[in-house]
This record gives C-alpha cells, structure tokens and sequence, in this order.
C-alpha cells in the first residue's frame, strides 16, 4: 500500500487565487512528520512546511498552511494569494516513526499558475 | 559556496563506465542521503549517513556504492549501470538529534544521468 498518495496530478490556479493541494497518508506508527516540498523545474526540492503528528496547530510559513486533519490521516497544502512563481511540482512526504528520517515521497502535483 | 551542491549536473555515460556522483554541504549537518528520482515515480531513499550510520534501501542494486568520507561530502559511485538507471539523483543533508526528531532536508540541484 501506498504511504503518501497524492490524487491530483495537475492543477491550475489563477494568479492571486488560494489553491489546495491534497495528501493522504498511511501509518499506524503514532510519531510521524508529515512534509511539503517544492520542486521547480530547476530540480532542486525546496522545503516548504513541516507538520508533526503531535502538534495540535495546524501549521503555518507566510502563504503556506498545511490542512492537518489526522483523524482523516490527510495533510492537505494550501497556497494563498498564488504567484506565477509558485508553478512548479509539489511532493508530500512523511517521516515514519523512528526512521533517521527517512522521507517517503508521494507521486507529486505539477501546479500551474495562470496570469 | 553555499547550501548543497552537487557534480556533475548531468552525466551521460555508457553501461560498461565507472563513474562517480559528487555532493557537498556546506550547512555544517550531519546527515546525508542520495535519493533516485524517476520520470512518474515518486522519489526514492537510496541511502542515508546519519550519527555514524549508513542505512541502506535494500531495494537499490549494488551497481550503486555509496561513500561519505565526512559529514560534508557524499559519492555514489556508478559502475555497469542499466538504461533505466536514468534518473535525476538527488544528495540532501540534515542536522539529526535523534532517530526521531524532524528537521527539513536541504536538496542540491540534482545530477541528471543518461545511460545509453
């Protein structure tokens, strides 16, 4: 079984519009991290947000939230205001119990964002 | 320098070839990992160096050999590669406390291999 999914291969937004990117994941481990990364086509991955599974905030970094719902074992991204420099591929990853932080990456969604 | 750096940025080399894939970090971590990534696959953990270890996805051929002389430089040494060894191949560091502790993983460009 898959540990990340990520169900949307593409997306499109509108300059200035919010967009959410969806993540579910897959554990029965209690300590976890869930991750968003952020690849240009540059290729080089760029940390966005963190979320451990024992915060009880939703996380937050400027346009950035992470949508925690864990019950849900969901971990959705969402971008506010968009960028046109906001185009790229986005991964969600998770760091599974005691693991050297080993990430597990899903598939990725290639967002674009229109003028 | 700063950040991660990686060379060669892209690699053609032959299936019968030994080469070598260069990373360096410059943020003062103690953790590296190479990590494959595939057209349409998600991305792969190949191998981690952390607090004096090397971890190892067992999945990974042995025609890929990992080296980290330090905590700021990583090879991965190539040799009889296959066609579909063709893949961007990504270095990260971190700084690590302890198994469990989260800290994000800074990525270098990527070397971008072709195997003909």
């Amino acid at each position: 079984a898959q540990k990340i999914t990520q169900t949307q291969p593409g997306m499109f937004v509108q300059e200035k519009e919010a967009v959410t990117l969806d993540c579910t994941y897959d554990t029965s481990d209690p300590s976890y991290g869930l991750f968003w990364y952020k690849q240009p086509s540059s290729g080089e991955m760029i940390f966005l947000i963190y979320q451990g599974s024992y915060d009880q905030q939703n996380a937050t970094e400027g346009r950035y939230s992470l949508n925690f719902q864990k019950a849900r074992k969901s971990a959705n991204l969402v971008i506010s205001a968009s960028q046109l420099g906001d185009s790229a591929m986005y991964f969600c990853a998770m760091r599974e119990g005691a693991s050297f932080q080993k990430l597990v990456f899903g598939t990725g969604t290639r967002l674009l964002v229109s003028p | 320098e700063t950040g991660v750096t990686q060379t060669p940025r892209h690699l053609v080399m032959g299936m019968t070839n030994k080469k070598s894939l260069k990373c360096e970090q410059h943020l003062g971590h103690n953790a590296m990992y190479w990590y494959k990534q595939s057209a349409k696959k998600p991305l792969e953990l190949m191998f981690v160096y952390s607090l004096e270890e090397r971890v190892e996805n067992n999945s990974v051929p042995s025609r890929f050999s990992p080296e980290c002389p330090n905590s700021s430089h990583l090879f991965l040494h190539l040799h009889t590669l296959q066609p579909e060894d063709s893949a961007l191949y990504l270095c990260a560091s971190s700084q690590v406390y302890d198994r469990e502790s989260d800290n994000e993983q800074f990525f270098g460009p990527g070397t971008r291999l072709t195997v003909l």
